[in-house]
């Protein structure tokens, strides 16, 4: 499992695009990048998973440059419901230990 | 589809108490399960996850166990809260063997008084 780094906490506005960037120097040639998003008293929810390139669905894209150390998921103009913690993971694809990290605070302002 | 049940939804219990949750996955066969707790505005915390029937895997032993009795139930147990157990419970459940996508049950919140 590697290693995640993201920032604690990110404020932005209601209508902007947000980019939130996950390092994971100690990638592996195996590991996927997924990231969930998790609200106020509710489990988390799988948005979007990668290996490299970029990553595309209705809700958010996940860009991953060459050399797979960082990750940034963006998300397309935002309003005050995105406001929730998002967890960046990177692991094998077929680990059962799945661990989360501390995630990133998105806090959408009006 | 798949369905993930957990309860009670919300539980208040005296340290030093019993303590047992239950969750249930409908509409898949074998899937690895998983318990998360998570303190008042923190993280997620695995403590259990399982692979198969009787197959438990422990992250955070403490006062906490696990049991597995059917493919499709995943039960969390203490003989005795402590404070320090209070918190947001969560089951999980995935496809076994592939894909880190998973699916979270509503949770049981626990306040151990």
């Amino acid at each position: 499992l590697a290693k995640t780094t993201q920032p604690i906490s990110m404020d932005s506005y209601e209508g902007q695009e947000v980019n939130i960037t996950c390092s994971h120097n100690n990638i592996a040639t195996n590991d996927y990048i997924t990231w969930y998003q998790q609200f106020p008293s509710q489990g988390p929810r799988f948005i979007i998973q990668g290996y490299k390139t970029k990553v595309t669905n209705e809700v958010a894209s996940l860009f991953i440059p060459a050399d797979r150390k960082s990750s940034t998921l963006s998300l397309p103009r935002v309003s005050l419901s995105d406001t929730a913690v998002y967890y960046c993971l990177v692991g094998d694809i077929g680990d059962d230990k799945i661990i989360f990290g501390k995630g990133t605070r998105l806090h959408i302002l009006p | 589809s798949q369905t993930i049940h957990q309860w009670p939804a919300t539980l208040v219990q005296p340290v030093g108490s019993p303590l047992s949750l239950e969750c249930t996955v409908e509409g898949t066969s074998n899937p690895n399960l998983y318990w998360y707790r998570q303190a008042a505005g923190r993280g997620l915390q695995l403590l259990f996850y399982s692979v198969g029937i009787g197959q438990i895997s422990s992250e955070v032993p403490q006062n906490l166990s696990a049991s597995r009795p059917q493919d499709r139930q995943f039960i969390l147990s203490s003989k005795k809260l402590l404070l320090s157990d209070s918190g947001f419970y969560l089951c999980a459940w995935r496809t076994g063997g592939w894909g880190y996508e998973q699916y979270f049950g509503p949770g049981t919140r626990l306040t151990v008084t």
